[in-house]
């Protein structure tokens, strides 16, 4: 069964310092998503993505955060300068249409010292 | 604003004995719902989902889930729990992106 895969793991770096988060979406899905969980709260949106630009971002998809669709099958999320705020798992899910259901990653677990 | 809240932050139940989670939306047209699952340290594993139609809803291991529009809620069942049941259980509702509820925490004892 396909599924989405996303590296790397786990993710420790310093604060000020840039990170790229990459996901692998189901190959014939078309809408593309980011969620974080910060640890012991609940599941937030960030970001959706369809036809090469964003659909939607929530108020903490702020300037120091950006997705890419580099080639076809990478969906990337990048934050410019970690905070220890942006410490978090963060998930990758995507649909095949707007109100399908998400399939989910396993999860990148970033750790900003 | 679409929201969900899940009114239950811990339960705790014998293995064989009956769950049920609860789940209220808020949400003005009819909602997409959904019930994900998470394991310690693992992603989110879809359970099953409502979109329309039948209300009561059959999901992966077990588990079923009864649309109630007047009561708006989205309840998720297992007449029967196993250890492996113990995770985090999260309902959510889609109005173009996922609205979770803060999830219940499930503890199975023996």
């Amino acid at each position: 069964e396909p599924e989405v895969t996303q590296t790397p793991s786990h993710q420790v770096t310093q604060m000020g310092q840039e990170v790229i988060l990459r996901c692998v979406p189901i190959s014939n899905h078309l809408y593309f998503y980011w969620y974080r969980q910060i640890l012991g709260q609940k599941v937030e949106f960030l970001v959706s993505f369809y036809n090469n630009e964003i659909s939607e971002k929530s108020e903490i998809f702020d300037d120091q955060f950006s997705v890419e669709r580099p080639d076809g099958s990478n969906f990337t999320l990048k934050i410019r300068s970690t905070k220890l705020e942006d410490s978090a798992m963060y998930f990758c899910a995507s649909s095949p249409g707007d109100t399908d259901t998400q399939y989910f990653g396993p999860g990148t677990r970033l750790t900003v010292l | 604003a679409q929201s969900v809240t899940q009114p239950d932050i811990h339960i705790t139940v014998s293995e064989g004995a009956s769950l049920e989670l609860r789940c209220n939306y808020s949400y003005g047209a009819t909602p997409y719902l959904f019930w994900y699952v998470q394991s310690p340290g693992q992603g989110l594993q879809l359970l099953l989902k409502y979109f329309s139609g039948d209300t009561l809803v059959q999901g992966i291991k077990g588990f079923e889930a009864e649309f109630k529009r007047s009561q708006s809620s989205f309840n998720l069942r297992k007449p029967s729990v196993h250890w492996s049941d113990a995770a985090e259980y999260f309902c959510a509702v889609d109005d173009y992106k996922l609205s979770f509820g803060a999830g219940t925490t499930v503890t199975v004892r023996a």
